[in-house]
């Protein structure tokens, strides 16, 4: 059973259109997340969410905006898409790992987005 | 600015060798993890140090955190093919609170 499952895995598009990617998970985790991974592998987190609320919001232009239904869903929908978009999306959850009380993240298989 | 800078970036080695990869900030963590990425892969969690000083072996990969709590290296004995991918450090500044990831460590072990 896929943990984190993300879709679609490869989105290409032209510039100016609307996408969404979408992300479940069935680890029961409390926290997910949208990370951006860059053609030099920088991952950048843009937002966090925990129970539906967010938590984190990155410098993300407001042309991304995340939904979370319910805290094993949080989607991501990115409108008038640009160039510079193009990147790897990872979603992510995550649980407080006991004894150390750190953040350990179970991540997606990506989305890569192309952006024509 | 960068503030997690891990070195070196790239490093391409024959199987057998051993390697070491550092991450190093200005800052003190709450603590760090490493993960691994695979092509086409999300990062896979391999290890969590908190306490200044911790030495912890997963097989032949060997990691510490500094003693300061502000860098860390993993050491990797007798590198195998398998062990090819993208290293990644990742600190928080306290108990629960968000990643910062390096940029990470591409390694290429050839047979």
């Amino acid at each position: 059973d896929t943990a984190v499952s993300q879709t679609p895995k490869y989105l290409v598009t032209q510039m100016g259109n609307d996408k969404s990617i979408k992300c479940e998970q069935n680890l029961g985790h409390d926290t997910m997340y949208w990370y951006k991974q860059d053609s030099k592998k920088f991952l950048k987190i843009m937002f966090s969410y925990n129970n539906k609320e967010l938590i984190i919001n990155e410098t993300v232009p407001n042309r991304f905006s995340p939904k979370s239904p319910d805290k094993a869903h949080l989607n991501l929908h990115i409108n008038s898409l640009e160039l510079g978009d193009s990147a790897v999306y990872f979603c992510a959850s995550s649980r407080l790992a006991g004894g150390t009380g750190a953040n350990v993240l179970t991540f997606g298989a990506g989305s890569r987005l192309t952006v024509l | 600015t960068q503030l997690l800078e891990q070195s070196p970036q790239f490093l391409s080695i024959q199987e057998g060798e051993n390697l070491t990869v550092y991450c190093n900030s200005s800052s003190v963590f709450s603590s760090l993890q490493w993960y691994r990425q695979e092509p086409g892969e999300g990062p896979v969690l391999l290890v969590t140090v908190v306490t200044g000083g911790e030495v912890k072996k997963l097989k032949r990969l060997t990691f510490q955190f500094g003693d300061a709590r502000k860098d860390s290296s993993l050491h990797i004995t007798a590198a195998q093919p398998g062990d090819t991918g993208l290293y990644l450090c990742a600190g928080s500044y306290n108990q629960g609170g968000k990643l910062i990831f390096g940029q990470g460590t591409e390694l290429s072990v050839k047979p």
